[in-house]
């Protein structure tokens, strides 16, 4: 069966600071890769997919990259952390017309 | 711009009886529409979907209905239980599942 994984669990960074989130999928091959945020109180915000390694496809711009360096790997990234950027992140992957997501890393900058 | 509108930020419902959670979309090109439910500090999980050329979708004690005309959809859980306390999204699929698009969420809570 497949699986997806996410860490870390939580982090807290500091104002510009680095960030590198990391999704790996088990169990099946070439999925489609999703990134979401949930800010506090609200829904989920799509921030980057991935159909193939080495696609990357961005919904909002804004000081986040994403990266596909593997076929089952997706890594979210930024060089320089905002406030802004706090929130519940979220990566998923596509099976038929569904979406089915990780466990969360939740990210507090402070 | 909200194209998928949850106006209930929360319901309450006694334990057995029924949850409806609704939501309103506006992109007539939707071709898919998918409910989540997600406890706090947990991904997703998703529950049930329906095809934007269907009316009614069942799966055990969740229904989802489907108004096209109206633009609007449910969710109907029967007989609510206490475990089933948690945020409800709804979400809506452009380019055959390749994006979805999610309202806010209702927070369900079955009081026993």
């Amino acid at each position: 069966s497949q699986t997806i994984h996410q860490w870390p669990a939580t982090l807290v960074q500091p104002v510009g600071s680095p960030l590198s989130l990391e999704c790996t999928v088990e169990g099946t091959s070439n999925p489609n890769l999703y990134w979401y945020r949930q800010a506090a109180g609200r829904g989920l915000q799509l921030l980057f997919y991935s159909v193939g390694i080495g696609q990357i496809s961005s919904e909002v711009p804004q000081n986040l990259s994403a990266s596909r360096p593997q076929d089952r790997q997706f890594i979210l990234s930024s060089k320089k952390l905002l406030l802004s950027d706090s929130g519940f992140y979220l990566c998923a992957w596509k099976q038929g017309h569904e979406q089915y997501f990780g466990p969360g890393t939740r990210l507090t900058v402070t | 711009d909200q194209q998928v509108k949850q106006n209930s930020p929360s319901l309450s419902v006694q334990e057995g009886r029924i949850s409806i959670l609704n939501c309103d979309y506006t992109n007539s090109m939707f071709d898919y529409f998918l409910w989540y439910k997600k406890y706090p500090a947990e991904g997703p999980t998703f529950l049930i979907s329906i095809s934007s050329i269907k009316d009614k979708n069942e799966d055990g004690r969740f229904t989802v209905f489907l108004n096209k005309s109206a633009k609007h959809l449910s969710l109907h859980i029967v007989p609510s239980q206490p475990g089933d306390s948690a945020v409800y999204f709804c979400a809506a699929s452009v380019e055959y599942g390749n994006k979805l698009v999610f309202g806010a969420g209702t927070i369900l809570r079955v009081k026993s």
